[in-house]
C-alpha cells in the first residue's frame, strides 16, 4: 500500500460525458502527478501540481483539466469523453516536486462506451 | 527531454541475477536516473535512483558508468514474483514533468 488513494476504482460512462477522478496523496506529500496508461500508448504523463500550483504539463488534452486543493488532494476532470479515453488513470505523489521517488495509487479504470 | 532505450523483453530463471540496461545518450548534467517496477493493473513502484557510479538498496543495484550515457539495473536472485515491467526514467530532480516513462522492459522469470 503506497498511501495514495484514488476513487473511484472503476468508472463506466458513455461518450460525451464528463467524469471526475479523485486522488489523495500520501500524508505530507506536496506534489501530485497524473498519468494515463492505455494499452497502445504506455504510461503517459499528464500533469503535475506542487502545493496547489501547476508545476509541469505533459500530454494532457484540452478536454482534460486538473487542480490541487488546499488540503492537497487533487481531481482530474475529463470531459467530452471519447472511446479513446478509456484507460487506467494513475495518480502519484512525492514529497518534493522533483523526479525523486513517486508513490503511485492503485489507479482508476475508466471505460468509455 | 532525455530519451531512453531499453530492451522490450527479457527472460530469466529463478535464482539468477538479472541486468537490465537503459541507454540515455542525451542525458543532461542535472538529470537523475530512476527505475520503477510495474505489475499488471497496478501503479508503478519506485525501485532505485542514482546520479553516478553505483547505488544499492535492499532490492536492487544501479550501475552508472562515468559518461552516464547508460545505466544498468541489477536484480539479484530473481523470483517468479519479479515478473513485471521495468521502466527507466531520466530527468532533472527539480522537474519530474520533464521526464517520461518509456516502453519499459517486460521481465519474465521462469521456474
Amino acid at each position: 500500500d503506497s498511501g495514495v488513494t484514488q476513487t473511484p476504482k472503476h468508472l463506466i460512462t458513455a461518450t460525451g460525458q464528463r467524469v471526475t477522478l479523485r486522488c489523495s496523496p500520501r500524508s505530507g506529500d506536496l506534489s501530485v502527478y497524473w498519468y494515463q496508461q492505455s494499452l497502445d500508448q504506455g504510461l503517459q504523463f499528464l500533469i503535475q501540481y506542487y502545493n496547489g500550483e501547476e508545476r509541469a504539463k505533459g500530454n494532457i488534452l484540452e478536454r482534460f483539466s486538473a487542480q490541487q486543493f488546499p488540503d492537497l488532494h487533487s481531481e482530474l476532470n475529463l470531459s467530452s469523453l471519447e472511446l479513446g479515453d478509456s484507460a487506467l488513470y494513475f495518480c502519484a505523489s512525492s514529497p518534493t516536486g522533483g523526479l525523486g521517488e513517486q508513490y503511485f495509487g492503485p489507479g482508476t479504470r475508466l471505460t468509455v462506451t | 527531454l532525455a530519451k531512453t532505450t531499453q530492451p522490450i523483453s527479457m527472460d530469466s530463471y529463478e535464482g539468477q541475477e538479472v541486468n537490465i540496461t537503459c541507454s540515455h545518450n542525451n542525458i543532461a548534467t542535472n538529470d537523475y536516473i530512476t527505475w520503477y517496477q510495474q505489475f499488471p493493473s497496478q501503479g508503478p513502484r519506485f525501485i532505485i535512483q542514482g546520479y553516478k557510479t553505483k547505488v544499492t538498496n535492499e532490492v536492487a543495484s544501479l550501475f552508472i558508468p562515468a559518461d552516464r550515457k547508460s545505466s544498468t539495473l541489477s536484480l539479484p536472485r530473481v523470483s517468479l514474483s519479479d515478473t513485471a515491467v521495468y521502466y527507466c526514467l531520466v530527468g532533472a530532480n527539480t522537474n519530474a514533468g520533464k521526464s517520461t516513462f518509456g516502453d519499459g522492459t517486460t521481465l519474465t522469470v521462469k521456474p
